[in-house]
């Protein structure tokens, strides 16, 4: 079983709001990942980091940013939430480029 | 561009069946397949990695093959539950790059009925 939680699982928050969704593997991986998903839709890559203090956007464009200060954390930032940032965001990381990925359970953000 | 396809894309079956699901890819330069589950509003449950020199990998009722030459890649369930329902999706690893960007299929949505 992976060691990847992220906090917190439910958040709704009123448009404007600076929200931070966090991240956290106790594998030692130096991978990360941050994904978008849509309900019923696919996954869509916005983030990466290979190690501490590197951080890359994905192939989807966004708002938002990371940063990778240590190993096991990679938080995700939304300086000013829109409706249009409601989605699922699932974190996850790897041992070594292209290895097996392991998703944390993800965090559901509605903005009103 | 790599195109991931998952047929179909939802299947029903009762409790006991043996079944298949089945992912296309376009491209046959790939680096390793993955397969996972997903329930709703969850996160991604990694099931079975296929590197790219391997043609199949088992766990317990699960089994995953991999034909590169034909583009294709099932998953094999055997006698399923109920506990197996859920949406399923293959995703590759391409050559190219350094980073674990996967390419997601279209995900099987299987449902097992008691």
């Amino acid at each position: 079983e992976a060691d990847i939680y992220q906090t917190p699982r439910y958040l709704v928050i009123g448009t404007g709001k600076k929200i931070t969704l966090e991240c956290s593997q106790t594998m030692g991986h130096d991978k990360m990942y941050w994904y978008q998903q849509d309900p019923g839709m696919e996954l869509h890559l916005i983030h990466y980091s290979y190690g501490v203090n590197s951080t890359e956007k994905g192939d989807l464009s966004s708002e938002s940013t990371v940063s990778r200060i240590r190993t096991e954390h990679f938080p995700l930032t939304l300086e000013s939430a829109r409706p249009s940032h409601t989605s699922q965001y699932l974190c996850a990381s790897s041992e070594y480029s292209k290895g097996e990925l392991f998703f944390g359970e993800g965090s559901r953000l509605t903005v009103l | 561009k790599q195109e991931v396809t998952q047929i179909p894309a939802a299947l029903s079956v009762p409790e006991g069946e043996n079944l298949v699901l089945n992912c296309s890819f376009t491209d046959s330069a790939i680096y390793n397949l993955q397969w996972f589950r997903q329930d709703p509003g969850k996160g991604l449950t990694s099931l079975l990695l296929i590197q790219s020199s391997q043609r199949e990998q088992t766990s317990g009722r699960l089994n995953a093959s991999l034909d590169k030459s034909s583009g294709r890649s099932t998953l094999y369930i055997a006698a399923s539950q109920p506990g197996d329902s859920a949406t399923y999706l293959c995703a590759l690893t391409e050559p190219t790059g350094t980073a674990s960007k996967l390419t997601f299929g279209t995900g099987t949505r299987l449902q097992v009925t008691l």
